[in-house]
């Protein structure tokens, strides 16, 4: 089952931060939150991960809050090639990683 | 080029001939795994490895078995098809056991299978 909660699909103007926020309530103290993302039916992406502290890299920002139980994704100039299915995950044990049904992400021009 | 290599990419089969989807990884890493993706409900696990010899059974393993043999190569065996088992499948692999700091999947491009 995954634990994670995302909406299913959101809109963004091309240009414009988008914001993909994501529900964790139940995580524990040392899991992990990964996003990854699919652009249509290719293999699925690693974007970025955090454990506590806000992250950034080349792809994206990753805003976790302080009692950890959500989380949001910033990629800050969304483009259309950014347009793809969107992956908030935590880790399952033993198994790995579950992915749920994601956030449907449609840049607009 | 470090990447997960799957093969067929495309295959259209018949029920009940037995059929193979080969996945290597050219990056060392001890953990694979094989998934299906259908309309509607997302990536489902079918089986992962957590090394050589240790396999186990993700959510959906019914008519589905794998191997792993070598570090390298995680095969996906389908006995006997059915056509529910029409699906887009990918293998993916990290390091270790995904879920812990750097620990990510790497995945293939996929395997689309048609079962008639």
């Amino acid at each position: 089952d995954a634990k994670t909660t995302q909406p299913p699909s959101m809109d963004c103007a091309e240009g414009r931060a988008a914001n993909l926020p994501c529900n964790h309530s139940t995580i524990s103290g040392n899991e992990y939150v990964y996003w990854y993302r699919q652009i249509h039916s290719q293999g699925p992406q690693y974007i970025i991960h955090g454990l506590k502290n806000n992250e950034t890299n080349e792809m994206a920002s990753l805003i976790i809050t302080e009692d950890r139980k959500s989380s949001t994704l910033i990629l800050p100039h969304a483009t259309l090639r950014d347009t793809a299915v969107y992956y908030c995950i935590v880790r399952v044990a033993p198994s790995g990683l579950i992915f749920g049904k994601g956030t449907k992400l449609s840049v607009k021009p | 080029e470090a990447q997960v290599t799957q093969n067929p990419r495309y295959l259209i089969t018949v029920t009940g001939k037995k059929l193979t989807v080969t996945c290597s990884q050219n990056m060392n890493h001890e953990y694979m795994s094989w998934y299906r993706q259908d309309p509607g409900l997302g990536l489902r696990q079918i089986y992962y490895s957590m090394n050589v010899e240790v396999t186990d059974k993700g959510d959906v393993p019914e008519g589905y078995k794998v191997s792993r043999k070598e570090k390298r190569n995680f095969p996906l065996i389908l006995e006997s098809p059915s056509p529910n088992q029409t699906s887009l499948y990918f293998c993916a692999s990290s390091l270790k056991a995904p879920g812990f700091g750097a620990n990510v999947l790497t995945f293939g491009a996929g395997s689309r299978l048609t079962v008639l």
